[in-house]
C-alpha cells in the first residue's frame, strides 16, 4: 500500500543534542511537509517541498533545518534541541496540484531530556 | 491570515447519538477544506476532503458541508461508536500549499 512512513516512531534525545527525524513516501508526491504539534493544539508548519524547492516558514527557530534527497525521502534535522521543542512531529505529502488533499505519516514523538 | 476555530474543543456523547462538529475559517477564498480524525499520540487519518467548488462529501456514516460564503463546515457523524472517541481536525487550503488547522474537537463517545 501507498503511504507515508516516519522513523523512529519515539525519539530520546538529550538536551542539546542533535537529532535527524526521517519521513518516506511511497505515493510519489512532489510536496513534503513538516509540522510539530504539541499537546492539545494544532500542528503547527514548519516547513515544505516544492520538489526541490525549500519554503521555511517565517517563525520555524533556525535550530530547525531539513533535506530532501530526493523525491521519497525527506529529513528533520534539529541541531540542538531544547525542552521546548518535545512535540509529536508529523510529515505529510501531497500532489501539489489543485486537489491539495495531504496525507500523513504516523509521527515521530520527540522526547527532550 | 486565515484562522481556523473549531468549537466545542471537547464533546461527549453516549452511544448511538448523531455527532455535529462545528469548523469556522475567516477567509472565504480557499480551495479545499479537509476533515481528518487523529488518535491519542497518533498521526492524521484523513476523512473527508470537500473542494471548493462542492457543498458536501458523504462517506459512509460520515458527511461533511462546506458553506464558503459563511466560513463554515460541519462534520456530521451518524450513529456513534465507542470507536469514534477521538480528535477531529478541520483544515483549509487557502490559494497556497499551506494548510491552516483547527485545534481540533475531542470526541468521547460513551459505552
Amino acid at each position: 500500500d501507498a503511504m507515508v512512513i516516519q522513523n523512529p516512531r519515539y525519539q530520546v534525545t538529550q538536551f542539546g543534542k542533535p537529532v535527524t527525524l526521517s519521513c518516506s513516501q511511497t505515493l510519489n508526491h512532489n510536496v513534503m511537509y513538516w509540522y510539530q504539534q504539541k499537546s492539545s493544539q494544532a500542528p503547527k508548519l514548519l516547513f515544505h517541498y516544492y520538489d526541490k524547492d525549500f519554503n521555511n516558514e517565517a517563525d520555524t527557530p533556525d535550530n530547525f533545518q531539513s533535506r530532501r534527497p530526493n523525491t521519497s525521502f525527506c529529513f528533520l534535522d534539529i541541531r540542538s534541541p531544547g525542552l521546548g521543542d518535545a512535540a509529536m512531529y508529523l510529515c505529510a505529502t501531497s500532489r501539489g496540484d489543485i486537489s491539495y488533499e495531504q496525507y500523513f505519516g504516523p509521527g515521530t514523538r520527540l522526547t527532550v531530556t | 491570515k486565515q484562522e481556523v476555530t473549531q468549537i466545542p474543543a471537547a464533546l461527549s456523547v453516549p452511544e448511538g447519538e448523531n455527532l455535529v462538529l462545528n469548523c469556522s475559517f475567516t477567509d472565504s477564498a480557499i480551495y479545499n477544506l479537509q476533515w481528518f480524525r487523529q488518535d491519542p499520540g497518533k498521526g492524521l487519518t484523513s476523512l473527508l476532503l470537500i473542494q471548493s467548488s462542492q457543498r458536501e462529501q458523504t462517506s459512509g456514516r460520515l458527511n461533511a458541508s462546506l458553506d464558503k460564503s459563511s466560513g463554515r463546515s460541519t462534520l456530521y457523524i451518524a450513529a456513534s461508536q465507542p470507536g469514534d472517541s477521538a480528535t477531529y481536525l478541520c483544515a483549509v487550503f487557502p490559494n497556497d500549499y499551506k494548510l491552516s488547522f483547527g485545534a481540533g474537537t475531542t470526541v468521547t463517545v460513551r459505552a
